[in-house]
C-alpha cells in the first residue's frame, strides 16, 4: 500500500531551527509537496520537490532524496506564527496526491 | 477576492438528511477537487473533476456525488447522512491535473459538517 509517515507533533523554541521529516512509500513518484495548515484553516502550499536536493525559499527549505524515500522541511528563525500543522504529500504515478497526517509544530517563547 | 470559496462553513444536521456544500473558484483553474479531513487530520481525496473527466476515489460511498454546473463550480451532494460523515470538507482547485501540474492546490476555507 501507499504510505506517508511524519511525526505527529514537535516542539521548538522561537528563534530556533526545526526539521520535520517525512518518509514515503508510493506507487511511482511525481513530486513531493509540503503544505502548512493553521488550526481551523485551509492548507496552503509551501514547496514542491521533484529532483533530489535542497530547495530554499526564505526561512523555509525542503530537501528530497528519492532513493531513500525521504524528505524534510527545515524552518529557520522560528516565529510564533509558524505554529501550525505541516503536511507532507506525494504525487504518485497516477498524479494522485497521497497525504500524510501532518506534523503539529508547537513554538514556545 | 476569495480565490476558492465554499458554503456553508458550518453545517449541523441529523442522520438521514440530505445536504449540499457549494464551491466556487475564480482562478480560472481547470481542475477542482473535494477532500475530506477527518478527526485524525488525514486529507483524503474524494473527487477530482476537470470539466471533462470525473475521477472518483473508489472508497467514497455513492451517497456522495459531485455536481459541476460549469468549470468554476463543483458542488458536493450528500444523501442519507451518517455519523461517520462528520468531518471538514475542503474544496480545492489547480491549474491542471497532469503534465505541467506543480501540485499547488488552492483550498477553500473548509466546511465543517457535524451529523447528530
Amino acid at each position: 500500500g501507499q504510505n506517508i509517515d511524519q511525526p505527529t507533533e514537535m516542539t521548538a523554541t522561537e528563534g530556533a531551527i526545526v526539521q520535520i521529516n517525512c518518509t514515503y512509500q508510493t506507487s511511482g513518484f511525481n513530486g513531493l509537496f509540503w503544505y502548512q495548515q493553521h488550526a481551523g484553516e485551509a492548507p496552503t502550499f509551501l514547496s514542491y520537490n521533484v529532483l533530489d536536493g535542497l530547495e530554499e525559499k526564505g526561512r523555509f527549505s525542503s530537501f528530497l532524496s528519492r532513493s531513500k524515500g525521504y524528505s524534510y522541511l527545515l524552518l529557520k528563525e522560528l516565529q510564533m506564527k509558524d505554529s501550525a500543522s505541516y503536511l507532507c504529500a506525494v504525487m504518485d504515478s497516477n498524479y494522485q496526491l497521497i497525504w500524510g497526517a501532518g506534523t503539529k509544530l508547537i513554538i514556545k517563547p | 477576492d476569495t480565490a476558492v470559496s465554499q458554503t456553508p462553513k458550518y453545517l449541523v444536521t441529523q442522520m438521514g438528511n440530505d445536504k449540499s456544500i457549494k464551491c466556487e473558484q475564480n482562478l480560472g483553474h481547470d481542475t477542482m477537487y473535494w477532500y475530506k479531513q477527518d478527526s485524525k487530520k488525514f486529507l483524503k481525496i474524494m473527487f477530482s473533476y476537470n470539466n471533462k473527466e470525473l475521477n472518483i476515489n473508489e472508497t467514497v460511498p455513492n451517497r456522495f456525488s459531485p455536481k459541476s454546473p460549469d468549470k468554476a463550480h463543483l458542488n458536493l451532494h450528500i444523501n442519507s447522512l451518517e455519523l461517520g460523515d462528520s468531518a471538514v470538507y475542503f474544496c480545492a482547485s489547480s491549474p491542471q491535473l497532469a503534465g505541467t501540474f506543480t501540485g499547488e492546490l488552492f483550498f477553500g476555507e473548509g466546511s465543517r459538517l457535524t451529523v447528530l
